[in-house]
């Protein structure tokens, strides 16, 4: 079965640090990875996501890296605020169908004051 | 524009009842997807729809059954509803995601099968 593996489970930062949430894929019908953000209550929702022409997006203090020959690709949330304390989940493209996801099992981001 | 809109947003069932969630998109989106959140397992894709009267099964689709007879509406059965399956459900929707666009997710439908 289709796995998108994602790490770590949990992390604490303190504000103004560096989160690192890392993301490793299996073989996908095509290239597209995005990361997606949700609040306690709440659907989850697009935060960043890339395609394959590229090996990093940058998006404000967001930031996807991208490795294709490893099949990895991580986010990197600098100055790391209160307000992004939330679960993040990475996904990849699901092979039965190019309008569906296969998501990992989520990293929980707590940020301190 | 609404989005993707489902309801109910709380449900208790009893084991052995059925019940139907409600999925509507409003965006004229092609491919329609159930997901269900449990902790520490992620979202794990139920069933999918390509279109109308197109459904096919994802990751984890026993004990549930699709049918998508608009490009509005997805609606998911429990026929006889389990413990195992209290869990939060997602609806979503995309056009595609091979030509730029994303998935958009509901707020969820929270379940509890006593």
């Amino acid at each position: 079965q289709q796995q998108v593996k994602q790490s770590p489970q949990s992390l604490i930062v303190q504000k103004g640090g560096i989160s690192i949430i890392n993301c490793a894929y299996e073989n996908t019908a095509f290239d597209y990875f995005p990361w997606y953000q949700q609040f306690p209550g709440k659907g989850p929702a697009l935060l960043i996501a890339i395609r394959p022409d590229v090996s990093e997006k940058k998006e404000g203090r967001f930031t996807i890296s991208f490795n294709k020959s490893a099949k990895q690709f991580s986010l990197h949330i600098m100055d790391s605020q209160p307000g992004d304390s939330a679960t993040y989940f990475c996904a990849a493209p699901f092979r039965g169908s190019q309008g569906n996801l296969i998501f990992g099992k989520g990293t929980k981001l707590s940020v301190k004051p | 524009n609404a989005g993707v809109t489902q309801t109910p947003k709380f449900q208790v069932l009893k084991t052995g009842q059925s019940m139907t969630l409600q999925c509507a998109q409003d965006m004229n989106h092609e491919y329609m997807s159930w997901y269900r959140q449990d902790p520490g397992m992620g979202l794990r894709l139920i069933h999918y729809s390509v279109g109308a009267g197109i459904t096919d099964q994802g990751e984890v689709p026993n004990g549930y059954n699709v049918s998508r007879s608009t490009t509005e509406d997805f609606p998911l059965r429990l026929l006889s509803a389990a413990p195992s399956q209290t869990s939060v459900y997602f609806c979503a929707s995309s056009m595609g995601l091979l030509s730029g666009n994303t998935i958009y997710f509901g707020e969820g439908s929270w379940l509890t099968v006593v």
